[in-house]
Protein backbone atom coordinates (compact mmCIF):
# COMPACT_ATOMS: atom_id res chain seq x y z
CA UNK A 1 0.00 0.00 0.00
CA UNK A 2 1.15 3.57 -1.06
CA UNK A 3 2.48 5.62 2.41
CA UNK A 4 0.85 8.95 1.44
CA UNK A 5 -2.54 8.16 -0.01
CA UNK A 6 -4.71 11.43 -1.64
CA UNK A 7 -8.24 11.26 -2.07
CA UNK A 8 -10.21 12.29 -4.85
CA UNK A 9 -7.92 11.21 -7.71
CA UNK A 10 -9.57 13.48 -10.17
CA UNK A 11 -12.29 15.96 -9.68
CA UNK A 12 -14.30 18.13 -11.59
CA UNK A 13 -16.46 21.25 -9.95
CA UNK A 14 -18.15 24.17 -10.53
CA UNK A 15 -17.18 28.24 -9.59
CA UNK A 16 -17.93 28.81 -6.85
CA UNK A 17 -18.46 25.40 -4.65
CA UNK A 18 -16.76 24.46 -1.88
CA UNK A 19 -13.90 21.46 -2.53
CA UNK A 20 -11.65 19.43 0.23
CA UNK A 21 -9.15 17.39 -0.84
CA UNK A 22 -7.94 14.56 1.37
CA UNK A 23 -4.23 13.29 2.36
CA UNK A 24 -3.17 10.67 4.85
CA UNK A 25 -0.13 8.83 5.55
CA UNK A 26 0.83 5.63 7.12
CA UNK A 27 4.74 6.82 7.14
CA UNK A 28 4.84 8.34 10.58
CA UNK A 29 6.06 11.97 9.54
CA UNK A 30 5.23 15.28 11.35
CA UNK A 31 5.81 17.68 8.58
CA UNK A 32 2.64 17.85 6.09
CA UNK A 33 2.42 19.90 3.31
CA UNK A 34 0.02 20.99 0.34
CA UNK A 35 1.25 22.14 -3.27
CA UNK A 36 -0.23 23.04 -6.48
CA UNK A 37 1.66 22.27 -10.03
CA UNK A 38 0.39 24.12 -12.88
CA UNK A 39 1.65 23.11 -16.41
CA UNK A 40 5.33 24.24 -16.89
CA UNK A 41 6.11 25.36 -13.37
CA UNK A 42 7.52 24.58 -10.49
CA UNK A 43 5.46 23.03 -7.76
CA UNK A 44 4.02 25.64 -5.33
CA UNK A 45 3.35 25.41 -1.63
CA UNK A 46 -0.09 26.08 -0.11
CA UNK A 47 -0.03 25.57 2.93
CA UNK A 48 2.34 23.06 5.64
CA UNK A 49 2.08 21.86 8.88
CA UNK A 50 5.26 20.25 11.21
CA UNK A 51 2.82 18.72 13.68
CA UNK A 52 -1.29 18.73 14.87
CA UNK A 53 -1.08 22.13 16.07
CA UNK A 54 0.97 23.72 13.86
CA UNK A 55 -0.42 25.43 10.23
CA UNK A 56 1.66 27.61 8.16
CA UNK A 57 0.92 29.78 4.95
CA UNK A 58 2.81 29.08 1.96
CA UNK A 59 3.26 31.03 -0.88
CA UNK A 60 -0.26 30.99 -2.42
CA UNK A 61 -2.69 30.35 0.54
CA UNK A 62 -5.22 32.72 -0.47
CA UNK A 63 -8.28 30.86 -1.65
CA UNK A 64 -7.29 27.95 0.62
CA UNK A 65 -7.67 27.02 3.91
CA UNK A 66 -6.54 23.19 5.56
CA UNK A 67 -7.05 21.21 8.69
CA UNK A 68 -4.91 18.67 10.42
CA UNK A 69 -7.02 16.30 11.76
CA UNK A 70 -4.38 14.02 12.93
CA UNK A 71 -0.84 13.22 12.64
CA UNK A 72 -1.80 11.08 9.73
CA UNK A 73 -4.38 13.19 8.05
CA UNK A 74 -3.90 17.24 6.20
CA UNK A 75 -7.05 18.01 4.30
CA UNK A 76 -7.35 21.17 1.84
CA UNK A 77 -10.48 23.04 1.51
CA UNK A 78 -11.24 24.89 -1.65
CA UNK A 79 -14.11 27.47 -0.13
CA UNK A 80 -15.30 28.79 -3.26
CA UNK A 81 -13.29 27.12 -5.80
CA UNK A 82 -12.44 29.42 -8.99
CA UNK A 83 -10.98 27.86 -12.60
CA UNK A 84 -7.76 29.70 -11.66
CA UNK A 85 -7.37 27.05 -9.39
CA UNK A 86 -7.60 24.24 -11.93
CA UNK A 87 -4.34 22.32 -11.17
CA UNK A 88 -2.46 19.58 -10.05
CA UNK A 89 -2.44 19.24 -6.50
CA UNK A 90 0.31 16.99 -4.17
CA UNK A 91 0.36 16.12 -0.59
CA UNK A 92 3.65 15.58 0.72
CA UNK A 93 5.20 14.50 4.20
CA UNK A 94 8.57 14.65 5.63
CA UNK A 95 10.34 13.88 8.55
CA UNK A 96 13.44 16.57 9.28
CA UNK A 97 16.52 14.55 9.60
CA UNK A 98 20.15 14.24 10.52
CA UNK A 99 22.11 17.80 9.59
CA UNK A 100 18.93 19.79 8.58
CA UNK A 101 18.10 17.71 5.70
CA UNK A 102 14.04 17.56 4.63
CA UNK A 103 13.33 15.09 2.29
CA UNK A 104 9.73 15.17 0.86
CA UNK A 105 7.56 12.01 -0.20
CA UNK A 106 4.49 12.54 -2.51
CA UNK A 107 0.81 11.57 -2.71
CA UNK A 108 -0.09 10.39 -6.58
CA UNK A 109 -1.35 13.74 -6.39
CA UNK A 110 -5.40 15.22 -7.26
CA UNK A 111 -6.08 16.63 -10.70
CA UNK A 112 -9.20 19.23 -10.25
CA UNK A 113 -10.76 20.88 -12.62
CA UNK A 114 -12.98 24.01 -11.73
CA UNK A 115 -15.27 24.89 -15.16
CA UNK B 1 16.42 35.93 -10.30
CA UNK B 2 14.28 33.34 -9.27
CA UNK B 3 15.35 31.29 -6.15
CA UNK B 4 15.90 28.17 -7.86
CA UNK B 5 16.51 28.13 -11.56
CA UNK B 6 17.09 25.04 -13.86
CA UNK B 7 18.05 24.67 -17.38
CA UNK B 8 14.96 25.24 -19.20
CA UNK B 9 14.96 22.05 -21.59
CA UNK B 10 13.63 19.97 -23.09
CA UNK B 11 17.06 18.35 -23.26
CA UNK B 12 16.29 15.36 -26.48
CA UNK B 13 19.35 12.67 -26.64
CA UNK B 14 19.97 9.00 -27.91
CA UNK B 15 19.63 6.18 -25.72
CA UNK B 16 23.48 5.69 -24.61
CA UNK B 17 24.15 9.19 -24.43
CA UNK B 18 25.48 11.14 -21.24
CA UNK B 19 23.86 13.94 -20.31
CA UNK B 20 24.00 16.64 -17.55
CA UNK B 21 21.70 19.18 -15.69
CA UNK B 22 22.50 22.45 -14.19
CA UNK B 23 20.53 23.93 -10.70
CA UNK B 24 21.43 27.41 -9.20
CA UNK B 25 19.92 28.65 -6.17
CA UNK B 26 20.25 32.40 -4.92
CA UNK B 27 20.65 32.00 -1.28
CA UNK B 28 24.03 30.62 0.15
CA UNK B 29 22.66 29.63 3.51
CA UNK B 30 20.72 27.10 1.60
CA UNK B 31 21.58 23.62 3.67
CA UNK B 32 20.18 20.57 1.99
CA UNK B 33 19.79 20.03 -1.89
CA UNK B 34 18.61 16.96 -4.04
CA UNK B 35 17.39 16.02 -7.29
CA UNK B 36 13.80 14.59 -7.81
CA UNK B 37 12.79 12.76 -10.49
CA UNK B 38 8.92 13.48 -12.19
CA UNK B 39 6.92 11.29 -14.57
CA UNK B 40 4.40 12.83 -16.60
CA UNK B 41 1.10 13.50 -14.29
CA UNK B 42 2.79 11.45 -11.80
CA UNK B 43 4.01 12.62 -8.41
CA UNK B 44 7.89 13.46 -7.63
CA UNK B 45 10.14 11.17 -6.58
CA UNK B 46 13.89 11.60 -5.06
CA UNK B 47 16.12 10.51 -7.41
CA UNK B 48 18.78 11.25 -4.74
CA UNK B 49 20.23 13.56 -2.13
CA UNK B 50 22.96 15.59 -2.97
CA UNK B 51 26.29 16.61 -1.19
CA UNK B 52 28.86 18.70 -0.82
CA UNK B 53 31.59 15.81 -1.49
CA UNK B 54 29.34 14.66 -4.15
CA UNK B 55 27.87 11.21 -4.76
CA UNK B 56 26.90 8.49 -6.89
CA UNK B 57 24.18 6.23 -7.97
CA UNK B 58 24.81 3.50 -10.81
CA UNK B 59 24.37 5.64 -13.85
CA UNK B 60 23.83 8.80 -11.68
CA UNK B 61 25.98 11.05 -10.26
CA UNK B 62 25.28 14.87 -8.65
CA UNK B 63 27.57 17.96 -7.64
CA UNK B 64 27.69 20.69 -5.54
CA UNK B 65 29.51 23.08 -6.03
CA UNK B 66 28.45 25.89 -2.63
CA UNK B 67 31.08 28.27 -3.51
CA UNK B 68 29.18 28.90 -7.10
CA UNK B 69 25.80 28.15 -5.59
CA UNK B 70 24.93 25.51 -7.89
CA UNK B 71 23.98 21.62 -8.37
CA UNK B 72 24.31 19.54 -11.10
CA UNK B 73 23.24 16.07 -12.15
CA UNK B 74 24.91 13.46 -14.65
CA UNK B 75 23.42 10.78 -16.25
CA UNK B 76 25.71 8.38 -17.95
CA UNK B 77 24.54 5.71 -20.45
CA UNK B 78 21.16 7.41 -20.59
CA UNK B 79 18.48 4.65 -20.90
CA UNK B 80 14.55 4.77 -22.57
CA UNK B 81 13.50 4.79 -19.01
CA UNK B 82 15.61 7.99 -17.75
CA UNK B 83 12.60 10.17 -19.88
CA UNK B 84 11.28 12.56 -16.97
CA UNK B 85 11.26 16.02 -15.61
CA UNK B 86 14.27 16.46 -13.21
CA UNK B 87 13.53 18.44 -10.37
CA UNK B 88 16.07 20.87 -8.21
CA UNK B 89 15.43 21.06 -5.27
CA UNK B 90 17.00 23.14 -2.01
CA UNK B 91 16.03 23.31 1.53
CA UNK B 92 16.98 27.17 3.23
CA UNK B 93 16.56 27.14 7.32
CA UNK B 94 17.26 30.94 7.54
CA UNK B 95 14.25 32.35 9.47
CA UNK B 96 12.44 29.54 9.11
CA UNK B 97 11.65 26.64 6.86
CA UNK B 98 11.54 26.62 3.34
CA UNK B 99 11.90 24.34 0.53
CA UNK B 100 12.07 25.37 -3.05
CA UNK B 101 11.56 23.27 -6.26
CA UNK B 102 12.71 24.82 -9.17
CA UNK B 103 10.97 24.25 -12.24
CA UNK B 104 12.48 21.36 -13.73
CA UNK B 105 13.45 20.58 -17.03
CA UNK B 106 12.58 17.59 -19.28
CA UNK B 107 14.46 14.65 -20.38
CA UNK B 108 13.58 12.86 -23.55
CA UNK B 109 15.54 9.88 -24.44
CA UNK B 110 15.05 8.19 -27.90
CA UNK B 111 15.63 4.87 -29.36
Amino acid sequence: DADVTQTPRNRITKTGKRIMLECSQTKGHDRMYWYRQDPGLGLQLIYYSFDVKDINKGEISDGYSVSRQAQAKFSLSLESAIPNQTALYFCATSDFGQGGTDTQYFGPGTRLTVL
Amino acid sequence: RKEVEQDPGPFNVPEGATVAFNCTYSNSASQSFFWYRQDCRKEPKLLMSVYSSGNEDGRFTAQLNRASQYISLLIRDSKLSDSATYLCVVNERTGGFKTIFGAGTRLFVKA
